[in-house]
This record gives structure tokens, C-alpha cells and sequence, in this order.
């Protein structure tokens, strides 16, 4: 079983929209989140980054951090062409020897069609 | 402020060959980091470089090597190239925090 779990998709919706992406951990040492959104040939470039249980809002998008069910969300509102793109996300430990290393998920596949 | 700069952009190579892929930041961060990412396997550490001076193992390290030139620049080698490491390279910086930041990426192709 994998440390990250986040569902490869492909993901399509309409332009306006509400996106639900999601990522399932097994590791309770993970204090750290973030998601990165990687557009096709591209390098993954930071979105969000939050420590520990709650909410982060930037924007149109929302990151949740449920740490008691080992479970992350990304929400999209009034989704764009966009924000076609891969969307990843990352988790990492606090301090000791995994300071700085990040655990990713495979990426989920969004596409947003006018 | 060019952030991660990674050379060359695209590469192709027979099996055998050797090549050394670049990586260099202006963002005085400490570490550095190597990746590849390919379909369905997201993105998996090669080796890293928490500070100037060391290097340590990754997810993926087998037929690779690294070199940590100094605090801005991080190259990874292969020294005999393989069709399984075709791939697309990822280098990346974190400063005082877990965040990375990633380079634009070279895409490698071994025949």
C-alpha cells in the first residue's frame, strides 16, 4: 500500500463548477500538506500549503485537512479552462531526518471544458 | 530572479551513453532535490541534498549519481544509461520550510 493515495482520474467538468480532489494517507507522522498543479510540460508549482488539521483558503480555491481520518481536499469554486491541469499533493513529517522530503500522490487529471 | 534552472531541456540518448543533467537556483535555499516522474508513477525521489556538502539516497537512487557543487548547484549523472531511465527529471529547492519549488524539467529519452 502506498504512504499517499489520491485518484489518477481523468477528471472533466463544466466551466463553473465546483472540483473536489482528495488524497488519502497512511502515515500519522505527516504534519504537512500542500497540493502543486503541474499544466502539461511543465514543472508542478506550489497552490496551497497547510500545517496540521483545518481550512486554508486562497481565492477560488480551498485546502482541508482532516488529520484524524488521515484525509486532505483541494476545492476548486467557478472552475476555469484554467485550471485544466494535474493537481498534486505532497505531505511531509516534521523535523528528524524526513525534514524537507516530501511524499506525493500520483496526480489527478482535471480538465475544465467551457 | 530566475528561481530553478535546469539544462538541458530535452535529451536523447543510446543505451550506454553517460550524461550529466544540471540544476542550479538563485533562491539560497539549502536543499536540493531530484526527481522523476513518470505516467501513473507520480513523482519519486532520486537523491537529495539537505545542506552544501552531503547527499543522501532517495526512493529511486540505482544507476544514478549526484554531485551537490556548492550551494546553488546540484547535477545528476547517469553514468550508463538504461531505456528505464527514460523518464522526465525534476530538480527542486526547499528553504526553512517544506515547500519545494521545481524546476522547469528535462525530458530524457534513452534508445
Amino acid at each position: 500500500q502506498k504512504e499517499v493515495e489520491q485518484d489518477p482520474g481523468p477528471l472533466s467538468v463544466p466551466e463553473g463548477a465546483i472540483v473536489s480532489l482528495n488524497c488519502t494517507y497512511s502515515n500519522s507522522a505527516f504534519q504537512y500538506f500542500m497540493w502543486y498543479r503541474q499544466y502539461s510540460r511543465k514543472g508542478p508549482e506550489l497552490l496551497m500549503y497547510t500545517y496540521s488539521s483545518g481550512n486554508k483558503e486562497d481565492g477560488r480555491f480551498t485546502a482541508q485537512v482532516d488529520k484524524s481520518s488521515k484525509y486532505i481536499s483541494l476545492f476548486i469554486r467557478d472552475s476555469q479552462p484554467s485550471d485544466s491541469a494535474t493537481y498534486l499533493c505532497a505531505m511531509s513529517a516534521a523535523g528528524g531526518t524526513s525534514y524537507g522530503k516530501l511524499t506525493f500522490g500520483q496526480g489527478t487529471i482535471l480538465t475544465v471544458h467551457p | 530572479n530566475a528561481g530553478v534552472t535546469q539544462t538541458p531541456k530535452f535529451q536523447v540518448l543510446k543505451t550506454g551513453q553517460s550524461m550529466t543533467l544540471q540544476c542550479a537556483q538563485d533562491m539560497n535555499h539549502n536543499s536540493m532535490y531530484w526527481y522523476r516522474q513518470d505516467p501513473g508513477m507520480g513523482l519519486r525521489l532520486i537523491y537529495y541534498s539537505a545542506s552544501e556538502g552531503t547527499t543522501d539516497k532517495g526512493e529511486v537512487p540505482n544507476g544514478y549519481n549526484v554531485s551537490r557543487l556548492n550551494k546553488r548547484e546540484f547535477s545528476l549523472r547517469l553514468e550508463s544509461a538504461a531505456p528505464s531511465q527514460t523518464s522526465v527529471y525534476f530538480c527542486a529547492t526547499s528553504g526553512v520550510t517544506d515547500t519545494q519549488y521545481f524546476g522547469p524539467g528535462t525530458r530524457l529519452t534513452v534508445l
